[in-house]
């Protein structure tokens, strides 16, 4: 059974840095692309980026380049994405989702972690 | 950046009724499209990929249809499980998702 499991939620001060993690099993983690999205409260589905489990290239949204660094460890199956210089707009849910490149989607989904960015 | 629009924002139906969800795309997507249903407090379900294709696992009752820059999801027999926000994502060009369709019970 195919699993991501995501890191607790954050709670952290502006201008701070967080990383996530997103630890998988069930499948080749080499063989996929893992993405990274963000969802503020009741608002629509940003994809922030991808990186390839098996060599760790990198593919960002514009948006979000110097925000977020996502990086994988394949010895651990997980995918980890930094966040850097933190301010109340970066407040939200953030989901790691698998990506099959055939289909262009998103077949699992982290739960999703909360952070929280308040002095 | 192509953007995603989708209507209505809000819809409400009947257990039974066929709904319909559009997606709007700013400029050609050439049926890369895919749809997903968000419950609450939950993530994101993969329904339907490349415009028609279900998602193994998805009950029968989901359709999608489209082409160009006009897409449609289908629910053909409302259930009172599939009340959630529905989101459109096209790949065409890197990914964006629109701004989603929340499906309520009358």
């Amino acid at each position: 059974e195919v699993q991501l499991q995501q890191s607790g939620a954050e709670l952290v001060k502006p201008g701070a840095s967080v990383k996530l993690s997103c630890k998988t099993s069930g499948y080749t983690f080499s063989n996929y692309y893992m993405s990274w999205l963000k969802q503020m409260p009741g608002q629509n589905i940003e994809w922030i980026g991808n990186i390839y489990g098996g060599n760790g290239g990198t593919g960002y949204n514009q948006k979000f380049k110097g925000k977020a660094t996502l990086t994988v460890d394949k010895s651990s199956s997980t995918a980890y994405m930094d966040l850097s210089s933190l301010t109340s707009e970066d407040s939200a849910v953030y989901f790691c989702a698998r990506r099959v490149a055939a289909i262009g989607g998103f077949d699992y989904w982290g739960q999703g972690v909360m952070v929280t960015v308040s002095s | 950046d192509i953007q995603m629009t989708q209507s209505p924002s809000l819809l409400s139906a009947s257990v039974g009724d066929r709904v319909t969800l559009s997606c709007k795309a700013s400029q050609n997507i050439y049926k890369y499209l895919n749809w997903y249903q968000q419950k609450l407090g939950e993530a994101p379900k993969l329904l339907i990929y490349y415009t028609n294709s279900l998602q193994t696992g998805i009950p029968s009752r989901f359709s999608g249809s489209g082409s160009g820059t006009d897409y449609t999801l289908t629910i053909s027999s409302l259930q009172p499980e599939d009340v959630a926000t529905y989101f459109c994502q096209q790949y065409n060009s890197w990914n964006t998702f629109g701004a989603g369709t929340k499906l309520e019970l009358k």
